[in-house]
């Protein structure tokens, strides 16, 4: 079965320093992955999403993640926090021929004046 | 940019009692969902919707939920009975295709039931 691990519940950062949040998935097959961002009172917003195309996948706002099959890993990085960061993150994983997404259970960003 | 709304944002009922969440997905899409995120824990899947019909559905929706596109906007989902365990956050989302490698989902911004 597909699943996703999310390794830190929190995560506090200074502005201005860079951001790692993890993520690694287990499935069977070559797995579809995305990364989205939930800001308060507001819907989640897709931040990037690995199509197999390239390994290194840059989406909104700086951020970018890495898709590694050695390590079964697809950790979102950022050089360098801003305030606005903070929010909620979540690694989702999809696999071919269904219809959903299967959730990490997030992780919370904060961002240090 | 087009976005998927849902109403109400808060919901409070007693248990027992019906409800009906509410979502208006993006307008040129044809594949939808319900999700749902109880205090703490993962988002979890409950139904996709296609064609007038349900997709596909997990364990967690059973005969006590039920899906419907009443018109050619909205798409609904309704609690027949409520529980105390059916307090969570809802999520609408919705597709242009089906969820395919790649494809993204459009989400709303929930509705938060708290059940009584």
């Amino acid at each position: 079965a597909q699943s996703v691990t999310q390794l830190d519940s929190h995560v506090s950062v200074s502005e201005g320093t860079p951001v790692l949040l993890r993520c690694n998935y287990s499935s069977s097959y070559s797995p579809s992955l995305f990364w989205y961002v939930q800001h308060p009172n507001k819907g989640l917003q897709l931040l990037l999403k690995y199509t197999s195309a390239a390994t290194l996948v840059k989406g909104i706002n700086g951020f970018e993640a890495e898709f590694k099959k050695s390590e079964t890993s697809f950790h979102l990085t950022k050089p360098s926090a801003h305030m606005s960061d903070a929010a909620e993150y979540f690694c989702v994983v999809i696999s071919p021929g269904t219809y959903k997404y299967i959730f990490g259970t997030g992780t919370r960003l904060k961002v240090l004046a | 940019e087009p976005e998927v709304t849902q109403t109400p944002s808060h919901q409070v009922t007693q248990m027992g009692q019906e409800v009906i969440l509410r979502c208006v997905p993006i307008s040129n899409h044809l594949y939808f969902y319900w999700y749902r995120q109880i205090l703490g824990q993962k988002v979890e899947f409950l139904v996709s919707f296609y064609n007038n019909e349900i997709s596909e559905k997990s364990e967690i929706f059973d005969d006590q939920f039920s899906v419907e596109r009443p018109d050619g906007s909205n798409f609904t989902l309704k609690i027949r009975s409520t529980k105390l365990e059916d307090s969570a956050m809802y999520f609408c989302a919705s597709t242009k295709r089906a969820a395919r490698q790649q494809e993204t989902q459009y989400f709303g911004p929930g509705t938060r039931l708290l059940v009584l």
